[in-house]
């Protein structure tokens, strides 16, 4: 079946370092990629997505590139803030079943980054 | 701007007893989800609804019981507790069939449910 997998956490940085999160996917077909970010007290909301091989997500300064030959979807940032500290899901898009979507998560990745 | 708003926050239950966890949303979105969250695990879908009156069960649905007799609600109700549902549960919704819009789910903040 779909299966996600994330790196283990917990990562800390300092402010303006460069930032990683390495996510591989495995799945049958064409799934669409995301990553999902939450922000301590809050629900996950929608960071960035992918919708098919070689595509490139990009928001708030994170971008992920979809690549179908490594199967991956890395988060990365060139310069974080203490405001980007929070939780990072992986997720790709499974069966839609009457239109309902099924996402896979990741295990999620907590970033911490320190001033 | 509401979105999603789940309640409680927080919740202990002792083993056996029940409890509802109520979800609500101020979108009209059709589609409704609630998954559960161990430590160290992805998400993983408990049931989830395609609209009024249509529920059906997710990866993980034993122990748990879902109704949509509203748009807006979709409370996920626990009957008799178990330390096993020790987890964070979160309600999500989406918009609608079509590929690009629907594929973006809106979460509530969470329920963060321990059984001792």
């Amino acid at each position: 079946g779909n299966s996600v997998t994330q790196m283990e956490g917990p990562v800390t940085l300092s402010e303006e370092a460069f930032l990683t999160i390495n996510c591989t996917y495995t799945a049958t077909g064409y799934p669409s990629l995301f990553w999902y970010v939450q922000y301590p007290g809050e629900g996950l909301q929608l960071l960035l997505k992918a919708t098919k091989a070689d595509d490139k997500g990009s928001n708030k300064g994170f971008e992920a590139t979809y690549r179908k030959e490594t199967t991956s979807f890395h988060l990365e940032k060139g310069s974080v803030q203490v405001s980007d500290s929070a939780v990072y899901f992986c997720a790709l898009s499974g069966m839609i079943i009457q239109g309902a979507q099924k996402l896979v998560f990741g295990q999620g990745t907590r970033l911490t980054i320190n001033p | 701007n509401a979105g999603v708003t789940q309640t409680p926050k927080f919740r202990i239950l002792k083993i056996g007893q029940s409890m509802t966890l109520q979800c609500t949303q101020d979108m009209n979105h059709n589609y409704m989800y609630w998954y559960r969250q161990d430590p160290g695990m992805g998400l993983k879908l408990i049931y989830y609804s395609v609209g009024a009156g249509i529920t059906d069960k997710g990866e993980v649905p034993n122990g748990y019981n879902v109704s949509r007799s509203t748009t807006e609600d979709f409370p996920l109700r626990l009957e008799l507790a178990a330390p096993s549902q020790t987890s964070v549960y979160f309600c999500a919704s989406s918009y609608s069939r079509d590929r690009d819009r629907g594929e973006k789910l809106f979460f509530g903040s969470g329920t963060q449910l321990s059984v001792l």
